[in-house]
C-alpha cells in the first residue's frame, strides 16, 4: 500500500461543476501539500497545511489530522483548471522530503 | 512565481553522452531536491541537498550525481546517458528566507531528457 493515496486518479467534469479529490495518508505529518502540474510539466504549490481550511481564490484545501485525510476542491470549475493534483507528505514529520501521490488528473469541459 | 530556473528545457542525447542539468535558485534556499518522473507516474526524489557541501541519495537510486559548491546551484550529472534515463526532471527548492513560506517547496520547470 502506498504512502500518500489519492482519489479518483482521474477526473473529467463539466465547466461549472464542483470538484473534489482526496488524498488519504499513513505517515505521520506536519504538513500536507498539495500541487498543480500543468501539461506542459511544471509544478506549482498550491496549498500547505497542518490543520483546518485554506482557500485561495476558487480552491479550498481541508485536512483532518486524525483520519489521516485532506481534500482538494474547486468550485465553479473552468477548463483551464485542468491539470494533474498532487497531494505529498513529509515522510518524516517536520522533514522536509515529501512523498508523493500518484496524482489525479482533472480535465474539465466547456 | 517562484525564482528557480532549470536548463536546458529539453534535451535529446545520444547514448554514452555525458549531459550536466542546471538548476538555479535565487531565493537564498538552503535545501535543494531533484526528482524524477516518468510520464504519467509520480514523483520520486532522487537527491536532496541540505545545503552548501552536504548531498545525500533520495528514495529511488539513480545513476545521476550532484555537487552543491554554491547555495543557489545544484547541477545534476549522468556520466554516460542510456534510454532507461530517459524522463523528466524537476528541481525544488525551500527555506526560510524572506518572503518565502516556511518548508514551502518550489518547483523549477523541469527538464524533458531523451537518450536515443
Amino acid at each position: 500500500k502506498n504512502e500518500v493515496e489519492q482519489s479518483p486518479q482521474n477526473l473529467t467534469a463539466q465547466e461549472g461543476e464542483f470538484i473534489t479529490i482526496n488524498c488519504s495518508y499513513s505517515v505521520g505529518i506536519s504538513a500536507l501539500h498539495w500541487l498543480q502540474q500543468h501539461p506542459g510539466g511544471g509544478i506549482v504549490s498550491l496549498f500547505m497545511l497542518s490543520s483546518g481550511k485554506k482557500k485561495h481564490g476558487r480552491l479550498i484545501a481541508t485536512i483532518n489530522i486524525q483520519e489521516k485525510h485532506s481534500s482538494l476542491h474547486i468550485t465553479a470549475s473552468h477548463p483551464r483548471d485542468s491539470a494533474v493534483y498532487i497531494c505529498a507528505v513529509p515522510r518524516i514529520q517536520g522533514a522536509q522530503k515529501l512523498v508523493f501521490g500518484q496524482g489525479t488528473r482533472l480535465t474539465i469541459n466547456p | 512565481e517562484a525564482d528557480i530556473y532549470q536548463t536546458p528545457r529539453y534535451l535529446v542525447i545520444g547514448t554514452g553522452k555525458k549531459i550536466t542539468l542546471e538548476c538555479s535558485q535565487t531565493m537564498g534556499h538552503d535545501k535543494m531536491y531533484w526528482y524524477q518522473q516518468d510520464p504519467g507516474m509520480e514523483l520520486h526524489l532522487i537527491h536532496y541537498s541540505y545545503g552548501v557541501n552536504s548531498t545525500e541519495k533520495g528514495d529511488l537510486s539513480s545513476e545521476s550525481t550532484v555537487s552543491r559548491i554554491r547555495t543557489e546551484h545544484f547541477p545534476l550529472t549522468l556520466e554516460s546517458a542510456r534510454p532507461s534515463h530517459t524522463s523528466q526532471y524537476l528541481c525544488a527548492s525551500s527555506g526560510t528566507s524572506g518572503r518565502y513560506q516556511l518548508y514551502e517547496q518550489y518547483f523549477g520547470p523541469g527538464t524533458r531528457l531523451t537518450v536515443t
